[in-house]
Order: structure tokens, then sequence, then C-alpha cells
């Protein structure tokens, strides 16, 4: 069975500085890795996926992950926060030979003025 | 485009009273699963389904019961509502991996 840790429930960051949210998953099989983002009274949308091949994805509104298998974490990153930016991520995971997506608790981003 | 529809959107019980959550995608995914969204708790799987005829279990199925008659409905339903079932529920279906997630249902049992 899968599982995923978010190590931070809350980051507060200033407007225009670089931003790191930490995932870490354990499962003893082959990884599909996402970040979803939720922005307040809204549903959940992807960020970016990793499937395969290159470690390093980018996604939209400038975020990028990588996938570190020795580490088994996801951590996503974007080099300049704006206040646009404020809502909850979640970090999940699933593999080729379950159905189930598991979510993190979620990291819930302050973009300070 | 219309997605990953839920309706109702905002409903309040009683403890004891029964209702169903419905959920319906227009995109023709096989994939469809219920999560419940709890503060300090991400999103957590109710149930799921792999297409027509057949669903699965998820991490919380307790008090929860579903069926997928047709690919494009995947109703939850509360048999008895009790409030450890407050929550927003949230339906997505999926498809190379992705999840669409509808904009959430949320429910208050008092």
């Amino acid at each position: 069975a899968q599982s995923v840790t978010q190590l931070d429930s809350q980051v507060p960051v200033f407007e225009e500085a670089p931003v790191e949210l930490r995932c870490n998953y354990s499962s003893s099989v082959s990884v599909y890795l996402f970040w979803y983002v939720q922005y307040p009274n809204q549903g959940l949308q992807l960020l970016l996926k990793y499937l395969s091949g290159s470690t390093l994805v980018k996604g939209i509104n400038g975020f990028e992950a990588e996938f570190n298998k020795s580490q088994t974490s996801f951590h996503l990153r974007k080099p300049s926060v704006h206040i646009s930016d404020t809502a909850e991520y979640f970090c999940a995971v699933t593999s080729n030979r379950d159905d189930k997506i598991i979510f993190g608790k979620g990291t819930r981003l302050h973009i300070l003025p | 485009n219309a997605g990953v529809t839920q309706t109702p959107k905002f409903q309040v019980l009683k403890t004891g009273q029964s209702m169903t959550l419905q959920c319906a995608q227009d995109m023709n995914h096989e994939y469809m699963s219920w999560y419940r969204q709890d503060p300090g708790m991400g999103l957590r799987l109710i149930h799921y389904s792999v297409g027509a005829g057949i669903t699965d279990q998820g991490e919380v199925p307790n008090g929860y019961n579903v069926s997928r008659s047709t690919t494009e409905d995947f109703p939850l339903r509360l048999l008895s509502a009790a409030p450890s079932q407050t929550s927003v529920y949230f339906c997505a279906s999926k498809v190379a991996g992705e999840l669409f997630f509808g904009e959430g249902s949320r429910l208050t049992v008092l």
C-alpha cells in the first residue's frame, strides 16, 4: 500500500521569494506521483505529474517538482511566488498495480506581502 | 464543457437521515471516485469504480454505499447519517493518471 507524507501543514513565504513544499512517499512498487492545487472554495486541479522519464517535471503556473527515488521524495518548487499562489497544495501517489490515488494531508501556502 | 458535476452543493441533514450525493461526468472516463475532505486530514478515498458494475472500497468506506450502473454516474449514498460524516465531498473521474474533480458538496449532519 502507498502512503504520502507532507511534512509541513503551513508554509509562509514572502511574495517573490522561492518556495519548496515537501512530499515524501512510501511504496514497495514503482510509483506515479502528482501535485494538485486547491484555491479557496474550489475543487482540486492538477499542477504536475510524474509517470516516468525525466525526474524533473514542469507544471502549470511556474511550478516544478523533482522525483528522487533514493530519498522517496517529490518536492514541489517555485522560484518566485505571487499572491495568486495562495492555496492548499496536495501531493498524491498511485502505482501501475493499484487503482487508488492516495493524498497527503496538504500544505497551505501563505504569501506574505 | 461540463466535466464532473456534483449535486447538491450544500446539504444539511439530521442524524439518522439518508441521502444520496449525485456525481455525473461527460468525459467517458471509466474510473470514478469519491473523496471526503476534512481540515488537517487532506482527502481520503471513500469508494472508487473502474467501470460500470465494478466498485471497490477506499480508505474510509464505512457508512457509505456506492453503485455504478452507467459510465456517466457514480452516486454516493449515506444510509444513516452521523455527525462524523460532516465534511466536504468530492467526486473525481480519472484518465491517464489525472483526476478531474467536481466542485464539491458540503454536507452538515446535525
